[in-house]
């Protein structure tokens, strides 16, 4: 049980490029999330989908995009890298809040994802 | 709208003192609380979470916190810190209801001094 894992975990980028991160979890869990951290910022959502086929935007949604095309997988693209998007990205899952009680509403974290946009 | 304060954004102490990390919270309904522990170079680890019943809660690794409804407070206490507490610490609020999320506090640094 691997729980959630992050493809890649670093990446360089030059302003204007285009790349996917994948995020990848083996926990049957319904929702997931997609995070940024930065220094002195905590965790802030990106976007998050509670189904297979379904996003919804979160906190800081702009320059990003998102695909949940498959139940364990939730894809985060940035069409065009912009040195603002440097940061450490998070990747979470969790049971349905309320359907499975309380313990539901924990979120299970990947490693992280560090890219520098240059 | 929910949102968590956590004052100051580093705490040192000596090996074996009190660890106190606090962290405030708001809230338009009853909450569940979160703290969530970060190793350099790692994701979050869930610490303790609270969702109802008893306010003192206890997590991993000998840390523990109490809801205090009337402060709208979760402090994280560690009665003797040890080196490997050395960890960014984040606490967290959710609401109950469907699609609910996660709102973070912005983290606290933890030093420990040998």
């Amino acid at each position: 049980n691997a729980g959630v894992t992050q493809t890649p975990k670093f990446r360089v980028l030059k302003t204007g490029q285009s790349m996917t991160l994948l995020c990848a979890q083996d926990m049957n869990h319904e929702y997931m999330y997609w995070y940024r951290q930065d220094p002195g910022m905590g965790l802030r959502l990106i976007h998050y989908s509670v189904g297979e086929g379904t996003t919804a935007k979160g906190e800081v949604p702009d320059g990003y995009n998102v695909s949940r095309l498959k139940k364990q997988n939730f894809l985060l693209g940035l069409e065009s890298a912009a040195p603002s998007q440097t940061s450490v990205y998070f990747c979470a899952s969790s049971t349905t809040p309320g359907l499975a009680g309380v313990g539901s509403y924990e979120q299970y974290f990947g490693p992280g994802t560090r890219l520098t946009v240059t | 709208a929910q949102s968590v304060t956590q004052l100051g954004s580093h705490v040192s102490v000596s090996e074996g003192a009190l660890v106190l990390l606090r962290c405030n919270y708001s809230s338009s309904v009853p909450p569940y609380l979160f703290w969530y522990v970060q190793y350099p170079n790692q994701g979050l680890q869930l610490l303790l979470k609270y969702t109802t019943g008893a306010t003192l809660v206890k997590g991993i690794n000998g840390f523990e916190a109490e809801f205090k409804k009337s402060e709208t407070s979760f402090h994280l206490t560690k009665p003797s810190a040890h080196m490997s507490d050395a960890a960014e610490y984040f606490c967290a609020v959710s609401d109950t209801g469907a699609n609910s999320k996660l709102t973070f506090g912005k983290g606290i640094t933890l030093s420990v001094r040998p």
